[in-house]
């Protein structure tokens, strides 16, 4: 049974590029939250989807989108990249249906913006 | 929006004795309770967890106590091991699914 996977590891990317993060929940599971986590920091979240719908969003700009596919999977999008975009970037997985469900995460992509 | 506070942000402590992280939350309405433990470069696991209707709860060394009226929720790890050194993140979730997160504490347990 497979946990949460996230690609890629790492990117390098330089300001103003545009980048896509991917995520596979958990076997079961069909909610996906994503989360930024600068060094030193406890992760923020971005936002949540479910149903293949944005349920609940932090307080991140529209720089940040994502998707969600019919498989659970999801996408994280930023635009118009910033220094201070430079982060790991958590995906977790739950069942969804309460927010008691316990969250699972992923490895995590290191982003790097230079 | 939901607030958590964390202390201390970094705690020593003798292999064999007791660890203790605080957390407080502002939301009344929070009623989910996890704590999370990230080893350097790993992904941020799940050790325990509470919810708004229990008091106290127990696995092996670890434990956790919420006190609603005083919204404030603490963290117990008892006779602790070199294994036990990482960065505890506590974490509060009301009715809107995300988890806020307080700021960590790391704790080094010297042998």
């Amino acid at each position: 049974d497979a946990g949460v996977t996230q690609s890629p590891t790492h990117l390098i990317k330089t300001r103003g590029q545009q980048v896509t993060l991917r995520c596979s929940p958990k076997s079961g599971h069909d909610t996906v939250s994503w989360y930024q986590q600068a060094l030193g920091q406890g992760p923020q979240f971005i936002f949540q989807y479910y149903e293949e719908e944005e349920r609940q969003r932090g307080n991140f700009p529209d720089r940040f989108s994502g998707h969600q596919f019919p498989n659970y999977s999801s996408e994280l999008n930023v635009n118009a990249l910033l220094l201070g975009d430079s982060a790991l970037y958590l995906c977790a997985s739950s069942s969804g249906l309460w927010n008691t469900d316990t969250q699972y995460f992923g490895p995590g992509t290191r982003l790097t913006v230079l | 929006g939901e607030n958590v506070e964390q202390h201390p942000s970094t705690l020593s402590v003798q292999e064999g004795d007791s660890a203790v992280i605080k957390c407080t939350y502002s939301d009344s309405a929070s009623n989910y309770f996890p704590w999370y433990k990230q080893e350097l470069g790993k992904r941020p696991q799940l050790i325990i967890d509470i919810r708004s209707n229990v008091g106290e709860k127990k696995d092996q060394r670890i434990a956790v106590t919420l006190n609603k009226t005083a919204k404030h929720f603490s963290l117990h790890i008892t006779e602790t091991q070199p294994e036990d050194s990482a960065v505890y993140f506590c974490a509060a979730s009301n009715r809107d699914y995300k988890l806020s997160f307080g700021a960590g504490t790391t704790v080094t347990v010297r042998a």
